[in-house]
């Protein structure tokens, strides 16, 4: 049961568009979500996060939008730089403090931003 | 900078033979996490630690154990490599604002 979906595997945005990635969620106890970067051969980095009390969070040209009611969240990057190809990872966890919580991570999506 | 280290980037075994797969991090993170990572299926929990000498099963635990007897070494085991082991594993440490920091991965194959 896959409880974090990234539904397109693979994205191709031109520089300087906006790139949009999307996250859907089944389990109404996340409350605090993730995005992750994976270029090949490298372990994934983290990129920015939202708490279920914000529905947004901006970090310089990367923003996260959370739509609790719609269990969505999705990933803006404007403008787009052919730096930003990789893997994106979303990922959920429920309760932002407290040992051992585990997060889930969707499939993943592959952004290729060309010249 | 946290850094989290394995002990091999790239691995080959064979069917039935013991693997262990060796994680260190050095920021006194208490949570460590493996998880293992496959085309289409994304990054898959198998294993996670929040305490020296505790662990608990992640999503996919068959034909896998850990090892905790150092706060900053978790180990993954395979006890007898199968093919379907074949897989990219990361680990990872997580800090007390639960963002999770990742180690280079280890490619294995198993033939």
């Amino acid at each position: 049961d896959q409880q974090v979906k990234q539904n397109s595997p693979s994205l191709s945005v031109q520089e300087g568009r906006i790139s949009i990635l999307n996250c859907d969620y089944t389990n109404s106890m996340f409350d605090y979500f993730l995005w992750y970067k994976k270029y090949p051969a490298e372990g994934p980095t983290f990129l920015i996060s939202i708490s279920s009390i914000k529905d947004k969070n901006e970090d310089g040209r990367f923003t996260v939008f959370l739509n609790k009611s719609a269990k969505h969240l999705s990933l803006h990057i404007v403008p787009s730089q052919p730096g930003d190809s990789a893997v994106y990872f979303c990922a959920a966890s429920a309760g932002v403090t407290g040992g051992g919580n585990k997060l889930t991570f969707g499939t993943g999506t592959q952004l290729k931003v060309e010249l | 900078d946290v850094k989290v280290t394995q002990s091999s980037r790239y691995l080959v075994k064979r069917t039935g033979e013991k693997v262990f797969l060796e994680c260190v991090q050095d920021m006194d993170h208490e949570n460590m996490f493996w998880y293992r990572q496959d085309p289409g299926l994304g990054l898959r929990l198998i294993y996670f630690s929040y305490d020296v000498k505790m662990k608990e099963k992640g999503d996919i635990p068959e034909g896998y154990s850990v090892s905790r007897e150092k706060k900053e070494r978790f180990s993954l085991i395979l006890e007898s490599a199968s093919t379907n082991q074949t897989s990219m594993y990361l680990c990872a440490s997580r800090d007390p604002s639960n963002e999770q920091f990742f180690g280079p991965g280890t490619r294995l194959t198993v033939l």
